[in-house]
């Protein structure tokens, strides 16, 4: 396809268990974002790839996450021992590079994580 | 470090109304400026952005914002809203120091009335 795709659409798990989110970019973009989307907390940025390296993992909430990419194409978002504070919608955009923050994003439908 | 504001957390209007979204954000250096629209069941999509040049940008479906940097605003605008543009609506900045991330504001639920 032409956008960004995320797999699972829906995802539910149980407290304490481990998920994995899988984001595939649009095909030639470099730079790969992941941002969650929740009621109290609205759109945050979790964490960037350009090409398979993160240089800024600040945004990520705890060390039970944890994000890679391999191939400088799709990438996995990995929450351990998940918490109800996990429930939100995961999204992942691309971008053409990291040029100066001037590359639009493009963003995927996300995945929707409901931990019970 | 960035942030944005959007004072309107709910706008509601009838038919061919005009639209106007506030958007304020906070960051000491050169910013690029997004709004963002998400369609009910739909993901996120450009409606328009700002790098630089003319402070007014014209964006998609007749919308356009205006970058006033005295007032640390970029406020969305459209004369004539139509009820398909019942959204939410985000705004975002990135500086141009802070990486490649982007702060979204809290968003502005737009209900158009028929």
């Amino acid at each position: 396809g032409a956008g960004v795709s995320q797999s699972p659409s829906n995802k539910v798990t149980e407290k304490g268990k481990d998920v994995e989110l899988r984001c595939d970019p649009i095909s030639g973009h470099t730079a790969l974002y992941w941002y969650r989307q929740s009621l109290g907390q609205g759109l945050e940025f979790l964490i960037y790839f350009q090409g398979n390296s993160a240089p800024d993992k600040s945004g990520l909430p705890s060390d039970r996450f944890s994000a890679e990419r391999t191939g400088g194409s799709v990438s996995t978002l990995t929450i351990q021992r998940t918490q109800q504070e996990d429930s939100a919608v995961y999204l992942c955009a691309s971008s053409l590079s990291v040029g100066q923050g001037q590359n639009e994003q493009f963003f995927g439908p996300g995945t929707r994580l409901t931990v019970l | 470090a960035q942030s944005v504001s959007q004072h309107n957390h709910h706008v509601i209007l009838s038919e061919a109304a005009s639209l106007e979204l506030g958007c304020n954000y906070s960051y000491g250096g050169t910013v690029n400026l997004f709004w963002y629209v998400q369609y009910p069941g739909q993901h996120l999509q450009l409606l328009l952005k700002y790098f630089s040049g003319d402070p007014l940008v014209k964006g998609i479906k007749g919308f356009e914002a205006e970058f006033i940097k005295s007032k640390f605003s970029f406020n969305l605008r459209k004369p004539s809203v139509q009820w398909s543009d019942t959204a939410e609506y985000f705004c975002a900045v990135n500086g141009n120091n802070a990486g490649n991330m982007l702060t979204f504001g809290g968003g502005t639920r737009l209900m158009v009335k028929p």
